[in-house]
């Protein structure tokens, strides 16, 4: 079966623009994430959807960051009035959710952005 | 909350040697699982294995094995044999058990192992 997968592959704009990422998860996999990976560091979480309860947005770092997910679907992730430090990868992660703590989460090929 | 220390930053070895890579963690819970992630060049990050703390017993998995000392809050992760195709970013992520944030896995910075033919 398909993976998650995420569009575009890559991304460059000028600061200020907006852009908006996409994330496809596995069908059937009910919790969705984003994360952030800046050139070699690890990942930062941004953003969990699980079902249709409210997500929690604890990680994203500004209000220019916002994130949407229709039902059990596709999500975008925008980024607002970019600024050069919004350069990095951003990666979607989905699971079977639910209850279980232990699902694994499986990961999508990334969008990286680059800011110019 | 969760903190991860992969102090080794870049690892070289040449092919068919072992490598052992670190991952000490913190964490206030008493319950918590420990993964380990793979990232090759293409990027895709790729799941190895999850434990959770209340299960020490150490874990083979062909040339890949770990040894989780929940005393020293060490996950340690080591290669046999190594070949060129383990040439990847290795990440160690803790998360919690339940409450607030259990879904987010905290990821270390990892380390970046280079196999040499």
């Amino acid at each position: 079966g398909a993976g998650v997968s995420q569009s575009p592959s890559n991304k460059v704009t000028e600061k200020g623009k907006d852009v908006e990422l996409r994330c496809d998860p596995i069908s059937g996999h009910t919790a969705l994430y984003w994360y952030r990976q800046r050139l070699g560091q690890g990942l930062e979480f941004l953003i969990y959807f699980q079902g249709n309860s409210a997500p929690d947005k604890s990680g994203l770092p500004s209000d220019r960051f916002s994130a949407e997910r229709t039902g059990e679907s596709v999500s975008t992730l925008t980024i607002q009035r970019t600024q050069q430090e919004d350069s990095a990868v951003y990666l979607c992660a989905s699971s079977l959710g639910g209850r279980g703590r232990w699902d694994e989460q499986f990961f999508g090929p990334g969008t990286r952005l680059t800011v110019l | 909350a969760q903190k991860v220390t992969q102090a080794q930053t870049e690892i070289s070895v040449v092919e068919k040697e072992d490598v052992t890579l670190d991952c000490v963690y913190e964490t206030r819970d008493t319950t918590y699982y420990l993964f380990w992630y793979k990232q090759p060049p293409s990027g895709e990050l790729v799941f190895l294995i999850r434990r959770n703390s209340f299960d020490e017993q150490n874990e083979i998995s062909g040339r890949y094995s770990w040894n989780f000392q929940k005393s020293t809050s060490s996950f340690n992760f080591t290669i046999t044999a190594s070949q060129v195709v383990d040439s990847a970013v290795y990440f160690c992520a803790p998360k919690a058990w339940e409450g607030a944030g259990s879904y987010q896995l905290t990821f270390g910075k990892g380390t970046k192992l280079s196999v040499i033919p």
